[in-house]
């Protein structure tokens, strides 16, 4: 079964600093990843999916993630933090079929001033 | 183009009582997942349905329950409610490939149990 780890329960950076969220899979099959974004209050919200097209992915709010096989991973970058990233960032897999999307446990993101 | 609709938004029960959750999917979409979120076990896949169909189901109890209608809204219900169910109940629809098509979610349903 597939299933998805998120390191670090929390990560705090400053404004303007890189933003680096880990996450990496288990999948006895090619995967499809997904990323989310839970502001407070709200649902959630797609940043980014990998459907085995290019590895490296870009979304929105300037986030992108690589697909990298060889580790499993599917980490999530922003060159630069923005107040507004604070949120809960959310990893996600499905396999083939009509699997359910497995979630991570989710990395709460702060960003200081 | 409404986004999927979860009511109530928030809601207080009592131990041994049930209640139902309604979510209403975007316009044309026919799959309606459900997942339990809890600050501790994070978003928990309780059950998915397509065309009134359940066509997945996750590892809860079976006091967690849940159905689909013709026109695509769902509801779950929680019988004999128990205070580890409180939690944000989300819902989420989708369209497209079975595989690579994004879930888009409501807000969720926040129940608290006394």
């Amino acid at each position: 079964a597939q299933s998805v780890t998120q390191l670090g329960s929390h990560v705090s950076v400053s404004e303007g600093a890189l933003v680096l969220l880990r996450c990496n899979y288990s999948s006895s099959v090619p995967p499809y990843l997904f990323w989310y974004v839970q502001y407070p209050n709200q649902g959630l919200q797609l940043l980014l999916k990998y459907t085995s097209a290019a590895t490296l992915v870009k979304g929105i709010n300037g986030f992108e993630a690589e697909f990298k096989k060889s580790e499993t991973s599917f980490h999530l970058t922003k060159p630069s933090a923005h107040m507004s990233d604070a949120a809960e960032y959310f990893c996600a897999v499905r396999t083939a079929g009509n699997t359910p999307l497995v979630f991570g446990k989710g990395t709460r993101l702060s960003v200081i001033a | 183009k409404a986004g999927v609709t979860q009511t109530p938004r928030y809601l207080i029960k009592t131990r041994g009582q049930q209640v139902t959750l309604s979510c209403s999917p975007i316009s044309g979409h026919r799959s309606v997942s459900w997942y339990q979120q809890t600050p501790g076990q994070g978003l928990q896949f309780l059950f998915e349905y397509f065309s009134e169909t359940q066509r997945n189901k996750g590892n809860f109890p079976g006091r967690f329950s849940g159905r689909q209608f013709s026109n695509s809204r769902s509801e779950m219900n929680v019988s004999t409610l128990e205070l580890g169910d409180s939690a944000l109940y989300l819902c989420a629809s989708r369209t497209g490939d079975a595989n690579t098509g994004e879930l888009f979610f409501g807000e969720g349903s926040r129940l608290t149990v006394l």
